[in-house]
């Protein structure tokens, strides 16, 4: 039973553009969303989260967006670098905080210079 | 300011033979472990966590076990490895009682022959 699904395991963009990463959960008491960012061969490294009380979080070039209705999640990295080429996992979190993280399967994300 | 740290990082391993992976945290206290494993395809999977000093969770049925012997401490075992156990092992932490992220140490890679 996957409860965080990332449907697209590649995703290829041209540097400078849009780069728009997807993330669906079925678990209504989801309530706070991450995204991480991991290199071959080293750990994910922390990118950018949401709560549910939020729709929209931006970090720099870095924003997400969160549609409870849907039950969908989106990464949006603006412009596009080739070292933003990584895989991104989109992750999230049980209400009230919890001991668990559960992960989606990863999405790879080529920027092309 | 915190650190993770896994070893070793590579590891190759006959069928048969025993595992340890260690992970230890520094500059924190009582933090909430977890073991993960990404294999292909497969995503972030969660193996085991940890909330204190000898109380380990195991979220899915396998070959392997996990111990925490001191409060910074998390050891990842096998005493038989199967070459289904192959794959990048990950350690992270988390503050206590926290929804905050993870942060992930360094990964080690386990082949099984």
């Amino acid at each position: 039973d996957q409860q965080v699904k990332q449907n697209s395991p590649s995703l290829s963009v041209q540097e400078g553009r849009i780069s728009i990463l997807n993330c669906d959960y079925t678990n209504s008491m989801f309530d706070y969303f991450l995204w991480y960012k991991k290199y071959p061969a080293e750990g994910p490294t922390f990118l950018i989260s949401i709560s549910s009380i939020k729709d929209k979080n931006e970090d720099g070039r870095f924003t997400v967006f969160l549609n409870k209705s849907a039950k969908h999640l989106s990464l949006h990295i603006v412009p596009s670098q080739p070292g933003d080429s990584a895989v991104y996992f989109c992750a999230a979190s049980p209400q009230g905080g919890s001991e668990k993280l559960v992960f989606g399967k990863g999405t790879k994300l080529t920027v092309n210079p | 300011s915190q650190t993770i740290h896994q070893w070793p990082a590579t590891l190759v391993q006959p069928v048969g033979s025993p595992l340890s992976l260690e992970c230890t945290v520094e500059g924190t206290s009582n933090p909430n472990l977890y073991w993960y494993r990404q294999a292909a395809g497969r995503g972030l999977q969660l193996l085991f966590y940890s909330v204190g000093i000898g109380q380990i969770s195991s979220e899915v049925p396998q070959n392997l076990s996990a111990s925490r012997p001191q409060d910074r401490q998390f050891i990842l075992s096998s005493k038989k490895l199967l070459l289904s156990d192959s794959g990048f092992y990950l350690c992270a932490w988390r503050e206590g009682l926290s929804a905050g992220e993870l942060f992930f140490g360094e990964g080690s890679r386990l082949t099984v022959l």
